[in-house]
């Protein structure tokens, strides 16, 4: 069975241009995370979707962040402008909803913004 | 709040035991997760724990008191490739919460 599946894998791009990074989750799961990683402050918790509809967006850093789900395959991170302190490697992540369900990663989207 | 703290690094020697502590000092969390991360790569399942008690998964145990938010990794028979990042992580309502990871390394 396939996994998250996430795009790009790597990403470098200059400061103030657009960054789009893409998930699609494992099939039949329906929640959908996104995570941010960095050295500094580990795996934070950007925003979170059940049935495709955004649940709780409280950890995405500001307005140059925004998320989408468009149906329940495909999910969207989207920075406009990027800057170089959004250098981090972006996880998706998915489950079945429901409590103690095991959340299964992405392999990660590495960006660096230069 | 919602703290999760664990210690950053630890050290072991191959064929020895370690134990990985993790408080949590919030209320309403779920469960308790454990995660292992080989540097460069995405975090893994390893452990979930609801219950007080003891899970054991082969060379894998994970423990947790609700009660006093504590809960341990304990990794038996370590071997190289257990050199990784092990992360603690809250289940609060349907998300999960990560510590920011204690980073074993395994000496020969």
């Amino acid at each position: 069975d396939a996994g998250v599946i996430q795009s790009p894998r790597h990403e470098v791009t200059e400061m103030g241009q657009e960054v789009t990074l893409r998930c699609k989750p494992i099939s039949g799961h329906n929640s959908l995370f996104w995570y941010r990683q960095t050295m500094m402050r580990g795996l934070e918790l950007l925003i979170y979707f059940n049935n495709n509809v955004p649940i709780d967006d409280s950890g995405m850093p500001e307005d140059r962040f925004s998320a989408k789900m468009p149906n329940a395959s495909f999910s969207t991170l989207k920075i406009q402008p990027s800057e170089p302190r959004d250098s981090a490697v972006y996880f998706c992540a998915s489950s079945i909803r429901g409590p103690g369900n095991t959340i299964y990663f992405g392999e990660g989207s590495w960006l660096t913004v230069v | 709040g919602q703290n999760i703290d664990q210690p950053t690094e630890m050290t072991a020697t191959e064929g020895a035991i370690v134990q990985i502590n993790c408080t949590y000092q919030t209320s309403g969390f779920n469960g308790l997760f454990w995660y292992q991360q080989h540097a460069g790569e995405a975090p893994t399942f390893l452990s979930y724990n609801v219950l007080d008690g003891l899970e054991e998964k082969g060379r894998f145990s994970s423990f947790l008191s609700r009660s006093k938010g504590y809960s341990y990794l304990l990794l038996k028979e370590l071997q190289m490739k257990d050199s990784a990042s092990y992360l603690c992580a809250g289940l609060l309502t349907d998300k999960l919460i990560f510590g920011t990871g204690t980073r074993l390394q395994v000496f020969p």
